[in-house]
């Protein structure tokens, strides 16, 4: 079971659809993350939000939008997505941004462009 | 961060201690090491971490070398729930861009 809730499990959208994908964490974390991960590779890094401030993003193209509306809530806008965009999206909290406390993940949304 | 390497797969008999390597030569002094699993069709799952000591938990022992350089995860009883791909990363605390490595894929076979 995870204390990280991802909504929803699967996403199934075509190129010119806007959607998004939902996180919530009701830990008390002040750090949230997105990852995504191909088939057979390992979780890339997205995005960092720290005390609710986007404090990384790893060149993500601008059609992926993240949003951190309060500390318990993490969004990802999706817009004008290609096919190479279907992967599992990974959302995690850690308790601080900038302690050895472990990130915490949900189950992922499982994400496939048309 | 440092780098990690470790074996692509490894095999473990039902209920025997499963010993799962990792190499972190380039590891600095204020480096976590941190052990994460990742079962088919979920989130990784977080196991253990440790900067110098060894530890253990419910889970696992992680037994870091004296020099730092390598690690080790021990599931001292392997069930079939344990398959799964294993990933260790290096990370400094302050650092919260957590960096995952190709991982070892353990199969716990009957």
């Amino acid at each position: 079971d995870t204390e990280v809730t991802q909504t929803p499990k699967h996403l199934v959208m075509g190129m010119t659809n806007k959607k998004s994908l939902k996180c919530e964490q009701h830990m008390g974390h002040r750090a949230m993350y997105w990852y995504k991960q191909k088939a057979k590779k390992p979780p890339e890094l997205m995005f960092v939000y720290s005390y609710e401030k986007l404090s990384i993003n790893e060149s993500v193209p601008s059609r992926f939008s993240p949003e951190c509306p309060n500390s318990s809530l993490l969004n990802l806008h999706l817009h004008a997505l290609q096919p190479e965009d279907s992967a599992l999206y990974l959302c995690a909290s850690s308790l601080q941004p900038d302690g050895d406390q472990p990130q915490h993940f949900g189950d992922g949304t499982r994400l496939s462009i048309l | 961060d440092a780098k990690t390497t470790q074996p692509p797969s490894m095999d473990c008999a039902e209920g025997r201690a499963a010993n799962l390597p990792c190499n972190h030569s380039t590891i600095s002094g204020n480096e976590y090491v941190y052990w994460y699993r990742q079962i088919h069709s979920q989130g990784p799952q977080y196991i253990i971490h440790g900067l110098k000591n060894n530890e253990t938990n419910e889970m696992a022992s992680l037994i870091i070398t004296e020099d730092r350089k390598s690690s080790t995860l021990i599931l001292p009883h392997a069930t079939l729930r344990d398959t799964a791909v294993y990933y260790c990363i290096v990370r400094v605390a302050i650092n919260n861009d957590m960096r995952f490595g190709a991982g070892t894929r353990l199969t716990v076979k009957p």
